[in-house]
């Protein structure tokens, strides 16, 4: 089975700090991506990456950047966390021709910053 | 920009009654996707239906797509207490590798033992 771990399932920072929320998967997929979750809003995608290195950003990057430095491993960096970032973290894995088994998720980092 | 927009936004039904959600979307796509969501928790895969096809089961999942209203539908016959979870649709109109989507606001489904 798949499996993608996400480093915390909850998380208490304070506006200003520097936060990563760290994402692993275990099957050597090459696309990975960060969204947000909301009440009201579904998942917005924050960024994705489709190899080591790359990067594209999603529909809400803005306060937000990534690192893909090895092919199992995508970072979130909230450069300064302000309390509107407050919110659930999720993140995915898919294979790049995998459309038909989707995407894979992790459990969440449900993120408050105070 | 919102892709999916689910209807109903809730829906509750008795165990063993079946439950119908709706998803329309706005620009063409190569597939759509269903996933439902237990209480916080992470997203899981259902069914994928491609643009061609018109018609997917798997198990008590049945989803249609009519592509020239744009819109799906998702069926769960036979509803279960377990089925209580929120569902989403995913489209992706990426066209390549990326397998890059954008979901719904998502349906939250109460099924009442």
């Amino acid at each position: 089975d798949v499996k993608v771990t996400q480093s915390s399932r909850y998380l208490v920072k304070r506006t200003g700090e520097k936060v990563f929320l760290e994402c692993v998967q275990d099957m050597d997929h090459e696309n990975m991506f960060w969204y947000r979750q909301d009440p009201g809003l579904g998942l917005r995608l924050i960024y994705f990456s489709y190899d080591v290195k790359m990067k594209e950003k999603g529909d809400i990057p803005e306060g937000y950047s990534v690192s893909r430095e090895k092919k199992e491993r995508f970072s979130l960096i909230l450069e300064s966390a302000s309390t509107n970032q407050t919110s659930m973290y999720l993140c995915a894995s898919s294979l790049s021709r995998g459309a038909r088994m989707g995407q894979f998720f992790g459990p969440g980092t449900r993120l408050t910053v105070l | 920009s919102q892709q999916g927009e689910e209807d109903p936004q809730a829906l509750s039904i008795q165990e063993g009654e079946n439950a119908t959600m709706n998803c329309s979307y706005k620009t063409s796509i190569n597939n759509l996707q269903w996933y439902r969501q237990n209480s916080g928790r992470g997203l899981v895969h259902l069914i994928l239906i491609r643009s061609n096809e018109r018609e997917k089961h798997s198990g008590r999942l049945r989803v249609t797509l009519d592509t020239s209203k744009k819109s799906s539908s998702l069926l769960i016959t036979a509803s279960r207490a377990a089925d209580t979870a929120s569902y989403f649709c995913a489209t992706d109109a990426s066209g390549g590798a990326t397998n890059k989507l954008i979901f719904g606001t998502g349906t939250l489904l109460a099924v009442q033992p």
